[in-house]
């Protein structure tokens, strides 16, 4: 099956500094990509629809200037959390894939 | 709004025995998905079920899709300890294998 990396796995920082995290198709090509957050135990929850050449769309209550999302080419896309804060903290998942989505491995950041 | 909701919430049940998980969602979709997630890690895809009455069968668990009813279920069989996680179903609305909208999740525990 088609698969999906991320990096970091993951990371600590700092209030008030900012951490960026790749998603990347290893084996195919993806205009789209998905970013996810998840608090723990809980669901997923949609961030922002990630498009290749074009500004990402973002779900509601999202914040665009905190969650900068690029995606500079087919395989890569990239979050970065900007101004980070404590409630921030949180397991990032990505995805990409055509007939089915296809999930990264995960980021935890943890902002101290 | 589409809303997933899965019940119950949390399952313990002995290894051996044969217990179902609901998932049901708000708005027509025909497509829908099952994870599972082990504590830590990102999401394994269990099933796709594409259409009305598609049923899946993968070793003790088994998912169907009733379309009319916006119901699926993941039927497992004879629990053993490995299948302890949390399993997540989620809809695509659009139908376009890209934005997903996951229910609450089960996580479940089997017992020795």
């Amino acid at each position: 099956g088609a698969v999906v990396s991320q990096h970091p796995s993951w990371v600590i920082c700092k209030s008030g500094t900012s951490v960026k995290i790749e998603c990347r198709s290893l084996d195919f090509q993806a205009t789209t990509m998905f970013w996810y957050r998840q608090f723990p135990k809980q669901s997923l929850m949609l961030m922002a629809t990630s498009n290749e050449g074009s500004k990402a769309t973002y779900e509601q209550g999202v914040e665009k200037d905190k969650f900068l999302i690029n995606h500079a080419s087919l395989t890569l896309s990239t979050l970065t959390v900007t101004s980070a804060h404590p409630e921030d903290s949180s397991f990032y998942i990505c995805s990409a894939g055509s007939y089915e989505q296809y999930f990264g491995p995960g980021t935890r950041l943890t902002v101290t | 709004e589409l809303k997933v909701e899965q019940n119950p919430l949390f399952l313990s049940m002995q290894e051996g025995k044969n217990y179902t998980i609901y998932c049901n969602y708000s708005t027509t979709s025909d497509r829908l998905y099952w994870y599972r997630q082990d504590p830590g890690k990102s999401l394994e895809s269990l099933f796709v079920l594409l259409s009305n009455g598609a049923v899946k069968q993968e070793g003790r668990l088994m998912a169907s899709l009733d379309t009319k009813a916006r119901l699926s279920t993941l039927h497992i069989t004879a629990a053993v300890h490995d299948l302890s996680a949390t399993y997540f179903c989620a809809v695509d609305l659009y139908g376009t294998a890209s934005k997903l909208t996951f229910g609450t999740g089960t996580r479940l525990q089997v017992t020795l």
